[in-house]
């Protein structure tokens, strides 16, 4: 079964509100997270990094303010997107690392979140 | 820099054998991983190759050759499920990955 879990898988919302999306390891402690937003037939663009209990590390070009990331726990990481705009609309996916995978370096992801902002 | 590169889009006839190639450029190198991605969804671990040389895992085998920044992705027995993108992704030295753009494989009955 799964071993990321990400909530929602669909959301649409109404520009100019906020979002969270969730992203939980269900069965590992997973000490550091990633977000990642995917435009159509493009590559995975990392968006973030976050380790549990510290700041997250933003990529450049990346809006903290805009992508807030929490990643309070061993087990949850949430992406909020703030005063959505139609152009935020995308895919955003979620991987964890931890002490599962460690010995390959695997990473495991969420299901990924559709946001479409109206 | 860094870069990644692998074909765009590669067609191939079911039952068939293909071999998607990747070459990279990475500041240090902590091995390379193959994904498969499925329009819509979240990429799904293939293989994972930090030494030289074939590794095999069922109908899908990954190849490694440090030394030529090269590696393949060979997929034997096609099904059509198998039509996806497959990313090649490489992480160096500072564990951060560099993703490829994915090689879009479509396979014909």
């Amino acid at each position: 079964g799964a071993v990321v879990s990400q909530h929602p898988s669909r959301v649409i919302c109404k520009s100019g509100t906020s979002v969270k999306i969730e992203c939980r390891s269900l069965d590992f402690q997973a000490t550091t997270m990633f977000w990642y937003r995917q435009f159509p037939k493009k590559s995975l663009m990392l968006m973030a990094t976050s380790n549990e209990g510290s700041k997250a590390t933003y990529e450049q070009g990346v809006e903290k303010d805009k992508f807030l990331i929490n990643h309070a726990s061993l087990t949850l990481s949430t992406l909020t997107v703030t005063s959505a705009h139609p152009e935020d609309s995308s895919f955003y996916i979620c991987s964890a690392s931890g002490t599962r995978g460690q010995n390959t370096g695997e990473l495991f992801f969420g299901e990924g979140s559709r946001l479409t902002v109206l | 820099g860094q870069n990644i590169d692998q074909p765009t889009e590669m067609t191939a006839t079911e039952g068939a054998i293909v071999q998607i190639n990747c070459t990279y450029q990475t500041s240090g190198f902590n091995g390379l991983f193959w994904y498969q991605q499925h329009a819509g969804e979240a990429p799904t671990f293939l293989s994972y190759n930090v030494l030289d040389g074939l590794e095999e895992k069922g109908r899908f085998s990954s190849f490694l050759s440090r030394s030529k920044g090269y590696s393949y992705l060979l997929l034997k027995e096609l099904q059509m499920k198998d039509s996806a993108s497959y990313l090649c992704v490489t992480m160096d030295s500072n564990y951060q990955l560099i993703w490829g753009a994915g090689t879009k494989l479509i396979i014909k009955p």
